[in-house]
């Protein structure tokens, strides 16, 4: 149990169509990172929120949209959905420091598989 | 560009002792992870290297060398439990993660 709750769990969509995957982090952590793991491969980093703004991104293009709300929840808001979004998409809570830097000791959620048809 | 390379799979009887390698080219260092990922399930963190040498936590060591971009996981005494996917993830500059693929560790009684 790591305190990071995901919703849904599961969900199967279209090509086309748009999906939105939510977060509630563990408390205390103010920092939220989202992560795409596809089936055999390691998480690629999507983007990472911290106190309501963007604070990192990886290399997803812009249908690929987060927010994060003043309780340290976070939504991924993936638009226009394509078959290669297909994956699972995790997330994770940190601590950042007052200097800004990041514990890297990341608490994941169980994730969210997204099956696109 | 950045990479992190580690084994895609690797086989290790119960009761023994297996060595899991990363290999790491980053913008940057600021630590390097090990989380263990069991099929189906969410990553969990087992450790985490910033200085050079070993990091002894019971049956994981994690052992680290920043000038050769090198780092091992070591797993003595396996159990069928520790049958899991091993993720080496490398905090870059920027304190973004990049992760290896993972290596599938198969443990045989």
């Amino acid at each position: 149990e790591t305190g990071v709750t995901q919703s849904p769990t599961h969900l199967i969509k279209t090509r086309g169509q748009q999906v939105t995957l939510r977060c509630s982090s563990q408390s205390g952590h103010n920092t939220v990172s989202w992560y795409q793991q596809a089936l055999g491969q390691g998480p690629q980093f999507i983007f990472q929120y911290y106190r309501e703004e963007e604070n990192g991104r990886g290399n997803f293009p812009p249908r690929f949209s987060g927010l994060q709300f003043p309780n340290y929840s976070s939504e991924l808001n993936v638009n226009a959905l394509e078959l290669d979004d297909s994956a699972l998409y995790l997330c994770a809570s940190s601590r950042v420091h007052s200097g800004g830097a990041v514990t890297g000791e990341l608490f994941f959620g169980e994730g969210s598989r997204l099956t696109v048809l | 560009g950045q990479n992190i390379d580690q084994p895609t799979e690797m086989t290790a009887t119960e009761g023994a002792i297996v060595q899991i390698n990363c290999t790491y080219q980053t913008s940057g260092f600021n630590g390097l992870f090990w989380y263990q990922q069991h099929a189906g399930e969410a990553p969990t963190f087992l450790s985490y290297n910033v200085l050079d040498g070993l990091e002894e936590k019971g049956r994981f060591s994690s052992f680290l060398s920043r000038s050769k971009g090198y780092s091992y996981l070591l797993l003595k005494e396996l159990q069928m439990k520790d049958s899991a996917s091993y993720l080496c993830a490398v905090e870059d500059s920027n304190y973004q993660l990049i992760w290896g693929a993972g290596t599938k560790l198969i443990i045989k009684p």
